[in-house]
């Protein structure tokens, strides 16, 4: 199993650009899950999803859309980019939703808006 | 909402000392409780994890948590820390009764000294 993968692993944007964060699951996962990681501000919940056609908002969702079209898909779309988010943003997945489950990461992905 | 506390932003210790890492949280129901650990330039890794049952759970690496009710808390311990210990450290929680974000803190940066 390839785990949690994450593509690109890094990439610069200017302002008002839009790109999407991708991220992919081989292990069959119900949840998955989109975290930055900021210096101070620690790991901050963007979406999440239960499982396929179902999304949810987390900490932080503004200027984020997610769709989960399948079960190995978890795509982060950036519509129109700001310096705000310059972030490492980390993909995350586990076998259920109840929550009893390990986390497995993604090696994220930083971004870096000009 | 669920939240969680890590009081610390950095602990140092010197090998061989035993060393702890706090965490606090807040639930409206039973939390799931998790540490997770990030080396640099990588993703987070799953150490430990308490669900239910004995308040002191075991993990990878030699660490182990003991779950407090009464004090909310879920601190990290080891009895004698290596060098390579050195990471950052993120506690995170579940509330059973609420819906299914899992929360993390802002991690605890700890120094082993040698």
């Amino acid at each position: 199993n390839a785990g949690v993968t994450q593509t690109p692993k890094f990439q610069v944007l200017k302002t008002g650009q839009s790109m999407t964060l991708q991220c992919a699951q081989d292990m069959n996962h119900e949840y998955m899950s989109w975290y930055r990681q900021d210096p101070g501000m620690g790991l901050r919940l963007i979406h999440y999803s239960v499982g396929a056609g179902i999304t949810d908002q987390g900490e932080v969702p503004n200027g984020y859309n997610v769709s989960r079209s399948t079960t190995e898909d978890f795509p982060l779309r950036l519509l129109s980019a700001a310096p705000s988010q310059t972030s490492v943003y980390f993909c995350a997945s586990s076998y259920s939703s109840s929550g009893r489950e390990t986390q497995y990461f993604g090696p994220g992905t930083r971004l870096l808006v000009l | 909402a669920q939240s969680v506390a890590q009081p610390e932003d950095q602990v140092n210790v010197a090998e061989g000392n035993p060393l702890t890492v706090k965490c606090t949280y807040s639930v409206s129901g039973n939390p799931y409780l998790f540490w997770y650990v990030q080396y640099p330039n990588r993703g987070l890794q799953f150490l430990l994890k308490y669900i239910t049952g004995d308040n002191l759970v075991k993990g990878s690496y030699g660490f182990e948590a003991e779950f407090n009710k009464s004090q909310t808390s879920f601190h990290l311990k080891k009895p004698s820390a290596l060098v390579s210990d050195s990471a950052l450290y993120f506690c995170a929680v579940r509330d059973m009764r609420g819906d299914d974000k899992i929360i993390f803190g802002k991690g605890t940066r700890l120094h082993i000294l040698p």
